[in-house]
């Protein structure tokens, strides 16, 4: 049993590259969520797709962009890495049964921008 | 003032102590409240989830909601090292308006010491 999974792991960029953190689910979850852990600030939400063909804004957007692909896969994109983008990235997913459902995470991306 | 405020610790306790760990929020709108544990380089596990105020007990943990003084706390009775991780507190209004959205607290890292 799967959750929630995140790829890569871990990744090293440049600053000004770009690329795309995936994450799929297989609990039939219709939303999913996008944050990133910073130290001293906690988990702050990117952006989030309360179901298929939707998607909404967060906390800290800004540069940032997400694609909910089909149900299981929400994609997260940097278009040019900035160093504050430095974090680890959790993708999450929750029930069908409407807002307020416990959120099941993956175990993160740790992205590194130099 | 934070929405959430949690203590970060860290907190030290030997086996078997009773732990209390709190959260204190102060947006009234908040109706749904959880305790996530993190261990070390993986993502927030969901332990506990409440709704409004009182008790929940599961195992060795009891999770307690305050809604008159907007206080949340997670009591982890004959705690072993296997409890040592980071606890998150998380809360959510009520359908409508920002309910896809949880506010975490900061997260609190507790040691159980053999």
């Amino acid at each position: 049993n799967a959750g929630v999974t995140q790829t890569p792991k871990f990744q090293v960029l440049k600053t000004g590259q770009s690329m795309t953190l995936q994450c799929a689910q297989d609990m039939n979850h219709n939303s999913m969520y996008w944050y990133r852990q910073d130290p001293g600030m906690g988990l702050r939400l990117i952006y989030y797709s309360a179901s298929e063909g939707t998607t909404d804004k967060g906390e800290v957007p800004n540069g940032y962009n997400v694609s909910r692909l089909n149900k299981r896969e929400f994609s997260l994109r940097l278009e040019s890495a900035a160093p504050s983008q430095t974090s680890v990235y959790f993708c999450a997913s929750s029930g069908d049964r409407g807002p307020n459902q416990p959120q099941h995470f993956g175990d993160g991306t740790r992205l590194s921008i130099l | 003032q934070k929405e959430v405020e949690q203590d970060p610790g860290p907190l030290s306790v030997p086996e078997g102590a009773i732990v209390s760990l709190n959260c204190t929020y102060s947006n009234s709108a908040f109706q749904y409240f959880m305790w996530y544990r993190q261990y070390s380089r993986k993502g927030p596990e969901l332990l506990m989830y409440t709704y409004s105020s009182g008790n929940k007990e599961d195992g060795r943990f009891t999770a307690q909601v305050d809604k008159s003084s907007k206080y949340i706390s997670l009591f982890i009775r004959d705690s072993q090292p296997s409890d040592s991780a980071t606890y998150l507190c998380a809360m959510t209004p009520p359908s409508g308006a920002g309910s896809y959205q949880l506010t975490f607290g900061k997260g609190t890292k507790l040691s159980v010491i053999p």
